[in-house]
Parts: structure tokens; C-alpha cells; sequence
């Protein structure tokens, strides 16, 4: 079992949906969580990140931890065709630089 | 502001050569990495370098070497390439100070091994 599971999808909705993209982890030594956004054919690029747990919102994005459940979530609001992408969760232990990634969730939003 | 440079983009060899990957950043980060991302694998960390001179192996290192001379580049080397080394290459950079500071990545180089 790897240390970060995530579902790979296709998850696809209609626009103006509400997305829930999730990430279960094994180890509890986790402290910091990052959700990445990857287009198609470009490098991943950071959306939200928070340390520990809680929410965090910035905008139509809004990412949850649970470290009791080490269960973490991102929801994005009123989805737009322009956020079908590849979700990936990534987190790390307190005093890691490498952090540990999940395989990623495809999200496809249709008109 | 470039940030992360990856050269080439697309690159395809036959079995047996060797090429190297380019990785360029301009934000005077100290960390580096290389991953590789292969369907449904994710990505896979190939080798790090924490500083000049240093280089550090990850996950998946048999097969590529890495070298780090200058602190703005990173290398990735395949001495003798495999159809197993077919994948999507990835550099990113991340600045030292602190705990929460994120990875920043290049837009890949598409490597096809005959």
C-alpha cells in the first residue's frame, strides 16, 4: 500500500458543480498538504497549501485536512470547463524537503 | 521571469544511447529534484541535489546519473537508454528557507526510447 492514495479517476462533471477530490495517507507524521494542478502536457503547479489540520480557502478552492482521519480534500466551487486538469495531493513530514505525492485524480468539466 | 527550464522538450532515442536532460531555474533555489511520471505511477522521485556539488538518490535512481556544478542547473543523465526509461521527465526547484515553501516545476521532456 502506498503512503498516499488517491483515485485516479476520470471524474467528470458539469459545469457549475461542485468537485470533491480526496487523499487518504498512512502516515501520521505528515504535517504539511499541497494540492498541485497539472494541465495536459505542462509541469504541476501549486493551488493551495496548508499545514496541518483545518480549512483553507483562496477563491472557488477550498482544501480540508483531517490528520484524525488522515483524510484531506479540496473542493472546488461553481467548476469551469478551464479547471479540467489532473489533481495531485502532495504532503510532508515536518523538516522534509521531498515530499510524498499521490497519483492524481483526472478531472474532466463539461459545458 | 522563466523559472523552471527544461531542455529539450521531445526527444526520442534508440536503445542503447545516451542523452542528457537540461534543468535551468532562475530563483536562486538550493533544492532540486528530478521526477519521472508514468501513467497511473504518479511521480517518481529520480535523484535530488540540496546544493551545488551535491546530489542525492530518490525512488527510481538505477539507470540515471545526476550532477550539479552549477547552483542553477541540474542534470539528468541516461548513459545507456532503455525502452523502460520511455516516460515524462520532471525538474523542479524549491527554496530552502523554511518549511512550507512549495515545489516549483518545469513543463517536462517527453523522452520516447525505441
Amino acid at each position: 500500500q502506498k503512503e498516499v492514495e488517491q483515485d485516479p479517476g476520470p471524474l467528470s462533471v458539469p459545469e457549475g458543480a461542485i468537485v470533491s477530490l480526496n487523499c487518504t495517507y498512512s502516515n501520521s507524521a505528515f504535517q504539511y498538504f499541497m494540492w498541485y494542478r497539472q494541465y495536459s502536457r505542462k509541469g504541476p503547479e501549486l493551488l493551495m497549501y496548508t499545514y496541518s489540520s483545518g480549512n483553507k480557502e483562496d477563491g472557488r478552492f477550498t482544501a480540508q485536512v483531517d490528520k484524525s482521519s488522515k483524510y484531506i480534500s479540496l473542493f472546488i466551487r461553481d467548476s469551469q470547463p478551464s479547471d479540467s486538469a489532473t489533481y495531485l495531493c502532495a504532503m510532508t513530514q515536518g523538516g522534509s524537503y521531498i515530499p510524498t505525492f499521490g497519483r492524481g485524480t483526472s478531472l474532466i468539466v463539461h459545458p | 521571469n522563466a523559472g523552471v527550464t527544461q531542455t529539450p522538450k521531445f526527444r526520442v532515442l534508440k536503445t542503447g544511447q545516451s542523452m542528457t536532460l537540461l534543468c535551468a531555474q532562475d530563483m536562486n533555489h538550493e533544492y532540486m529534484y528530478w521526477y519521472r511520471q508514468d501513467p497511473g505511477m504518479g511521480l517518481r522521485l529520480i535523484h535530488y541535489s540540496v546544493g551545488e556539488g551535491t546530489t542525492a538518490k530518490g525512488e527510481v535512481p538505477d539507470g540515471y546519473n545526476v550532477s550539479r556544478l552549477k547552483k542553477q542547473n541540474f542534470l539528468l543523465g541516461l548513459e545507456s537508454a532503455a525502452p523502460s526509461q520511455t516516460s515524462v521527465y520532471f525538474c523542479a526547484s524549491r527554496d530552502q528557507t523554511g518549511m512550507n515553501q512549495p515545489q516549483h516545476f518545469g513543463d517536462g521532456t517527453r523522452l520516447s526510447i525505441l
